[in-house]
């Protein structure tokens, strides 16, 4: 079964320093690739998608991902984070024609 | 995208009963989805549901459980039915325009069996 790991359970911070959190996947073939966003008590928003084209893809609020598919992976960075960019990251996959398969998500902490 | 609401938003149940969640969205959505998030981890689909078909449930997912309704292309509900601590989670709405574009979340029904 396809699956998703995501490198980081909990990541800690300071303001101002540069963030990755690594995702990989399982699954050989093509896939659609996003990255979740969920704030404290909000909705998963959409950070970030890859498509096809470009595989560095950049998304809202400074963030950016690569995909890499000799690697099979899709990491999330951003050069300098800030206290609001404290929430849960989640990386999914969808395959082309078959159902999201999420991470397990990583808890990002930004200290003031 | 998509505005979508869930109610209730939270809800503290007993052993044995059963719980409908409504999802509502503010526009014609092809497929809605059904998720779980328990505690401290990560999201589970539990059933794909189109309108004027039957849901399609994943491994581990009942209809007898978690049976699924869509009426239209804006609402579907999903029922916890019997409900038992291990139910406890948060179930998410969300909708996409096909099965391998970005989907929009709802805010989430947080579940919680006594």
């Amino acid at each position: 079964a396809q699956s998703v790991s995501q490198h980081n359970h909990h990541v800690i911070l300071s303001e101002a320093a540069s963030l990755e959190l690594g995702c990989n996947y399982s699954y050989g073939g093509t896939v659609n690739l996003f990255w979740y966003v969920q704030y404290p008590g909000q909705h998963l928003q959409l950070l970030l998608k890859y498509f096809s084209g470009d595989p560095l893809v950049k998304g809202i609020k400074g963030f950016e991902a690569e995909f890499i598919k000799s690697k099979f992976s899709f990491n999330l960075r951003k050069p300098s984070v800030q206290w609001s960019d404290t929430a849960e990251y989640f990386c999914a996959v969808n395959p082309r024609g078959q159902n999201f398969v999420f991470g397990p998500g990583t808890r990002l902490s930004v200290l003031p | 995208s998509a505005v979508i609401s869930q109610k209730p938003s939270r809800d503290i149940c007993q052993r044995g009963t059963s719980l409908t969640i409504q999802c509502q969205v503010d526009s014609q959505v092809t497929m809605m989805f059904w998720y779980r998030q328990q505690p401290g981890q990560s999201l589970t689909l539990i059933a794909t549901a189109n309108q004027g078909s039957e849901a399609t449930y994943e491994s581990g997912f009942v209809i007898d459980k978690f049976p699924i309704s869509r009426p239209n292309l804006t609402f579907s509900t999903l029922t916890v039915s019997n409900m038992s601590p291990e139910d406890s989670s948060i179930y998410l709405c969300s909708v996409g325009t096909s099965s391998y574009n970005e989907q929009f979340f709802g805010p989430g029904t947080r579940l919680t069996v006594l």
